[in-house]
């Protein structure tokens, strides 16, 4: 069966800093990929996906995510935070086929400090 | 264009209660997705709808769950009677019909989700 799992449940960088958030998956084959972003009152957004071409993959407000698959990872960063940063971050997978459920990990809480 | 909408936004029941959560998705998008968070845990699937079909209920913790779609637009799903159990943001989602074979699909669009409070 796949999972996903985020490392940390909260993260907090200080405006300007990198951003790191973990994800790590499971899974017999390589799956699709995807980043998602809620910010407060409103529904999750898509930030990023990787769907088996390149493994570095960029997304929107200046995230990008790499796929290794030799450490299962897709680990989502950004060169320099923003105040506006500030949300829950989600990881999913989805298998390639004709399923479209995507499975999440527990979701990742950025803080950006002033 | 209008994104994916969801009614009520809070609800607060008692248990035992029935509560119907609404989902209007994105116009012309076949498919229908729920999801359900419970506090501190992940978003998990619920069901998948294909225009008025139920694609894939897998996810749907028991028979106190209905979902819904007639007439392929919008969504309802009941819960009845409410358990505390069933405490949580639902979220639904939509997307346009699959363009590539083998069935990726389209990105999900997200509605805000109807925080759910079962007393």
């Amino acid at each position: 069966a796949q999972s996903v799992t985020q490392l940390g449940s909260h993260v907090s960088v200080s405006e300007g800093a990198l951003v790191l958030l973990r994800c790590n998956y499971s899974s017999s084959v390589p799956p699709y990929l995807f980043w998602y972003v809620q910010y407060p009152n409103q529904g999750l957004q898509l930030l990023l996906k990787y769907t088996s071409a390149a493994t570095l993959v960029k997304g929107i407000n200046g995230f990008e995510a790499e796929f290794k698959k030799s450490e299962t990872s897709f680990h989502l960063t950004k060169p320099s935070a923003h105040m506006s940063d500030a949300a829950e971050y989600f990881c999913a997978v989805r298998k390639m086929d004709s399923s479209y459920k995507l499975i999440f990990g527990s979701g990742t809480r950025l803080l950006v400090r002033p | 264009e209008a994104g994916v909408t969801q009614f009520p936004s809070h609800s607060v029941i008692e248990k035992g209660q029935t509560v119907t959560l609404r989902c209007d998705p994105i116009s012309g998008h076949d498919n229908l997705y729920w999801y359900r968070r419970v506090m501190g845990k992940e978003i998990k699937f619920l069901l998948h709808f294909v225009k008025e079909s139920k694609q894939d209920e897998s996810g749907m913790p028991n028979n106190r769950f209905l979902a819904e779609r007639t007439g392929g637009t919008y969504s309802t799903l009941k819960v009845q009677p409410a358990e505390l159990e069933d405490s949580g943001v639902y979220f639904c989602a939509s997307s346009l019909r699959p363009t590539l074979a083998g069935g990726f699909g389209n990105e999900q669009f997200f509605g805000p989700g109807t925080r759910l409070t079962v007393l």
